[in-house]
């Protein structure tokens, strides 16, 4: 079955310091990815999202691409901030064949410290 | 604004009482989920519905019960037959099929105590 796995931390930062959340995925066929973040006591909020091989997604600073000879959508920004605290969660949807339900990694919670 | 309200924020019940999440969406999605989250697990399925009338069971369904009598709406029932249902629930909501991303909802905490 398809199924997400990504580093689980807790991970503590400096400002400024640079961040990688590594995701690697199984799947059949070619599934969309996505990177979700959940500030405290939220929702997830979608981050950004890649629908097809060697497509990046980025937003607010944080770039992530679809490799499918790894299976792997790493997260990475150059510079965190406080702001950026939260729990980052990697998920991957098949769009084939109906209505795929989105699969989750377990999340990584991160702090950034001034 | 389109979106998805889940009602109330934070909930308490007494060990034994059926408790009910309200979800309600504006978005005119026909995809519509439940899902569980437990410090350390991540989010875990317990029901979803892609079409009204119509729902099935995810990974965690057992002492849960949902409806789907309108497109907006998907209200999760937790049973006294859950064993362990203090949690943070989230709702969320998407078109079916395609590549898009689920838009999901502020959650509810439910305490049982």
């Amino acid at each position: 079955g398809n199924s997400v796995t990504q580093m689980e931390g807790p991970v503590t930062l400096s400002e400024e310091a640079f961040l990688t959340i590594n995701c690697t995925y199984t799947a059949t066929g070619y599934p969309s990815l996505f990177w979700y973040v959940q500030y405290p006591g939220e929702g997830l909020q979608l981050l950004l999202k890649a629908t097809k091989a060697d497509d990046k997604g980025s937003n607010k600073g944080f770039e992530a691409t679809y490799r499918k000879e790894t299976t792997s959508f790493h997260l990475e920004k150059g510079s965190v901030q406080v702001s950026d605290s939260a729990v980052y969660f990697c998920a991957l949807r098949r769009g084939q064949g109906g209505s795929e339900k989105l699969v989750f990694g377990k999340g990584m919670k991160l702090t950034v410290n001034p | 604004d389109g979106g998805i309200t889940q009602s109330p924020k934070y909930l308490f019940r007494k060990e034994g009482q059926n408790v009910t999440l309200s979800c309600e969406q504006n978005l005119n999605h026909d995809a519509m989920y439940w899902y569980r989250q437990d410090p350390g697990q991540g989010l875990r399925l317990i029901y979803y519905s892609q079409i009204v009338n119509d729902f099935q069971k995810g990974d965690i369904a057992e002492g849960y019960s949902v409806s789907r009598e309108k497109k907006e709406s998907f209200p999760l029932t937790v049973t006294s037959a859950q064993k362990n249902p203090t949690a943070f629930y989230l709702c969320a909501s998407s078109i079916v099929g395609g590549s898009t991303e689920a838009f999901f909802g502020q959650g509810t905490r439910l305490t049982v105590v």
